[in-house]
């Protein structure tokens, strides 16, 4: 079974550029998760998908930070303009969605973005 | 809303010695517990989850973790480290209310000494 993919692996821009990441979750997955790690932090959820809808974007940064899942499968993240403090890893998780919140997340490997 | 708290940002142990890892965790919903590891330049790879079913819980690489609701605590333990268990660990709960996306503690990073 192939895991998630994500890409670019790298991505290295200036300030007030834009940049945009994209994730194929695993096959089947309705359930699709952007998160954002500093380096030194733990990860901290941005969006949630289920299917094309958002279940959460409480922390999605909205004046900068987009994210869309138009047919339910691939997505694409967005930040615009970027800013040095969103130098940081993104990963994307995807889940089957069941009947319990404790559904197995699997992780990408991420994008490592450094904003200069 | 629920948090964790990861005591240590660095763990060192020797080979063959026990790992403790501690995860305190912070819900006003009986919470859904995990322990997730992370390799250099990898994604998170899932150890073990805590889902109200047992308070033990049995992971893979020989990982546990036991749930103790009176300390609010989710420790994760090994008997004995391996080189190759050098990595940094992240204890998450799952943030609730049909919205089931994590909120991770800051990780702490296991170096083992040989």
């Amino acid at each position: 079974e192939a895991g998630v993919a994500q890409s670019p692996r790298y991505k290295i821009i200036e300030k007030r550029q834009s940049v945009a990441f994209w994730c194929n979750p695993i096959s089947g997955h309705a359930t699709l998760y952007w998160y954002q790690q500093i380096l030194g932090q733990g990860p901290k959820l941005l969006i949630q998908f289920q299917n094309n809808g958002v279940v959460d974007d409480s922390q999605l940064p909205k004046d900068r930070f987009s994210a869309e899942r138009l047919k339910g499968v691939d997505s694409t993240l967005k930040i615009q303009p970027a800013k040095l403090e969103d130098s940081a890893v993104y990963l994307c998780a995807s889940s089957f969605p069941g009947q319990t919140s404790y559904n197995e997340q699997f992780f990408g490997p991420g994008t490592r973005l450094t904003v200069l | 809303a629920q948090s964790v708290t990861q005591l240590g940002s660095h763990v060192s142990v020797s080979e063959g010695a026990l790992v403790l890892l501690r995860c305190n965790y912070s819900s006003s919903v009986p919470p859904y517990l995990f322990w997730y590891v992370q390799y250099p330049n990898q994604g998170l790879q899932l150890l073990l989850k805590y889902t109200s079913a047992a308070t033990l819980v049995k992971g893979i690489n020989g990982f546990e973790a036991e749930f103790k609701k009176s300390e609010t605590s989710f420790h994760l333990t090994k008997p004995s480290a391996h080189m190759s268990d050098a990595a940094e660990y992240f204890c998450a709960v799952s943030r609730g209310g049909g919205a089931d996306g994590l909120t991770f503690g800051k990780g702490t990073h296991l170096i083992i000494q040989p």
